[in-house]
């Protein structure tokens, strides 16, 4: 099974808008974190935000949030304002405890933001 | 200048050579990485380390080995490479935190014809 899912390949947004990328995990770990990266067609990878499985509050990082849903498994990246250069690959990933804290990504979604 | 740096940032060889992707940091961080990068997998793990005597079989090992010189230093190797080691590395590292937050090198694209 998949560790980590990100089901949607690419997304739209206007610029300005706000869009939601969508992950979810598979772990039986209680303890693990949970990771947004931005690739952008440069090619360097670019962390973005970080939540705890413990933490009680949703992250935020200036115009990145993550919805972070446990019981669902779903931590999503919300970005608000889009802007033109937010459009890149994103990147979900998991740190798992059990494995050795070893990370796992998923495929990943491609942002374009229209002007 | 960078805190992660990864030479060669591009490398064409043939199949069966040997072939080294080094990796130093800066950050002084104790856990170093290896990751490859093929389009629509995202990226997978290859081995890891966390300190200078500890090594670690990632999720995708078979056909490459590693070497922690110093703190600051993690060596790839692709023994004899093939074809289908033509992908996209990145070497990373992460503080003992508790976070393990992953920061990255430039990447180095390699291409084994």
């Amino acid at each position: 099974a998949q560790k980590i899912t990100q089901t949607q390949p690419g997304m739209f947004v206007q610029e300005k808008e706000a869009v939601t990328l969508d992950c979810t995990y598979d772990t039986s770990d209680p303890s693990y974190g949970l990771f947004w990266y931005k690739q952008p067609s440069s090619g360097e990878m670019i962390f973005l935000i970080y939540q705890g499985s413990y933490d009680q509050q949703n992250a935020t990082e200036g115009r990145y949030s993550l919805n972070f849903q446990k019981a669902r498994k779903s931590a999503n990246l919300v970005i608000s304002a889009s802007q033109l250069g937010d459009s890149a690959m994103y990147f979900c990933a998991m740190r798992e405890p059990s494995t050795g804290n070893q990370f796992y990504f998923g495929t990943g979604t491609s942002l374009t933001v229209i002007p | 200048d960078a805190d992660v740096t990864q030479t060669p940032r591009n490398r064409i060889t043939k199949t069966g050579k040997r072939i080294m992707l080094e990796c130093s940091q800066t950050k002084g961080h104790d856990r170093m990485y290896w990751y490859r990068q093929d389009p629509g997998l995202g990226l997978r793990l290859i081995y890891y380390s966390f300190d200078v005597k500890d090594i670690n079989k990632g999720e995708i090992s078979d056909g490459y080995s590693v070497s922690r010189q110093a703190q600051a230093k993690f060596s790839l190797s692709l023994e004899s490479a093939i074809p289908n080691q033509t992908a996209l590395y990145f070497c990373a590292t992460s503080d003992s935190d508790g976070r393990d937050t992953q920061y990255f090198g430039p990447g180095t694209r390699l291409t084994v014809l």
